[in-house]
């Protein structure tokens, strides 16, 4: 059974930072790529940033809202995906959600059931 | 980027009524659109990949067609479980885009 759970959600201060983590299990995590999706309260989705699998050197892609202050990681031995979040903004206030992309396709299939991250002073 | 349009934002329906919603992207996606379902504090679910290809274990009534720009949702018989939020996925180019949400509501 494939599942994906995050952690690491919380309060934090405005220009703080937190971290990640999305623990998989039920699938050969190396192969796959793996995307971030948030969604801030009572709001639509947005995705958030893309790692490519080993096959594809781990390269990233990130939401122009994100670039340079959110870092994508992955430790393929410890079957974990992590998104360090950086120069945090009431703004980034979200659930957070792993997704397991399908290749060939690059569609979705799973989700996890997302982290809060809260902003706030 | 590709802004993703669907309509209509929201809607009232009827246990048993066919439904459709629409989802329209700013330049040519070929069939690179997904549809998702999503409940009140819950994690959306896969509904449809590939514009109109059904996910493993979603029911019959869930249909999805178009190609190129244009592309609907269709709910052949509405049901109480489908009374939900749904969104449009564009996944041909970076970045990937979410249309804003249709809330299908009794």
């Amino acid at each position: 059974e494939v599942q994906l759970v995050e952690s690491g959600g919380g309060l934090v201060q405005p220009g703080g930072s937190l971290r990640l983590s999305c623990a998989v299990s039920g699938f050969t995590f190396s192969d796959h790529y793996m995307d971030w999706v948030r969604q801030a309260p009572g709001k639509g989705l947005e995705w958030v940033g893309r790692s490519r699998n080993k096959a594809n050197r781990y390269t990233t892609e990130y939401a122009a809202s994100v670039k340079g202050r959110f870092t994508i990681s992955r430790d393929d031995s410890k079957n974990s995906l992590y998104l360090q979040m950086d120069s945090l903004k009431t703004e980034d206030t979200a659930v957070y959600y792993c997704v397991r992309v399908i290749i060939p396709g690059y569609h979705y299939v799973y989700w996890g059931q997302g982290t809060l991250v809260t902003v706030s002073s | 980027d590709i802004q993703m349009t669907q309509s209509p934002s929201s809607l009232s329906a009827s246990v048993g009524d066919r439904v459709t919603i629409t989802c329209r992207a700013s330049q040519d996606i070929s069939n690179c659109l997904a549809w998702f379902q999503q409940k009140p504090g819950k994690a959306p679910k896969s509904l449809i990949y590939a514009a109109s290809n059904l996910q493993s274990g979603v029911p019959s009534k869930f249909s999805g067609s178009g190609s190129g720009t244009d592309f609907t949702l269709t709910i052949s018989s509405l049901q109480p479980e489908d009374f939900a939020t749904y969104y449009c996925q564009q996944y041909k180019h970076y970045p990937l885009s979410f249309g804003g949400g249709t809330k299908v509501e009794i």
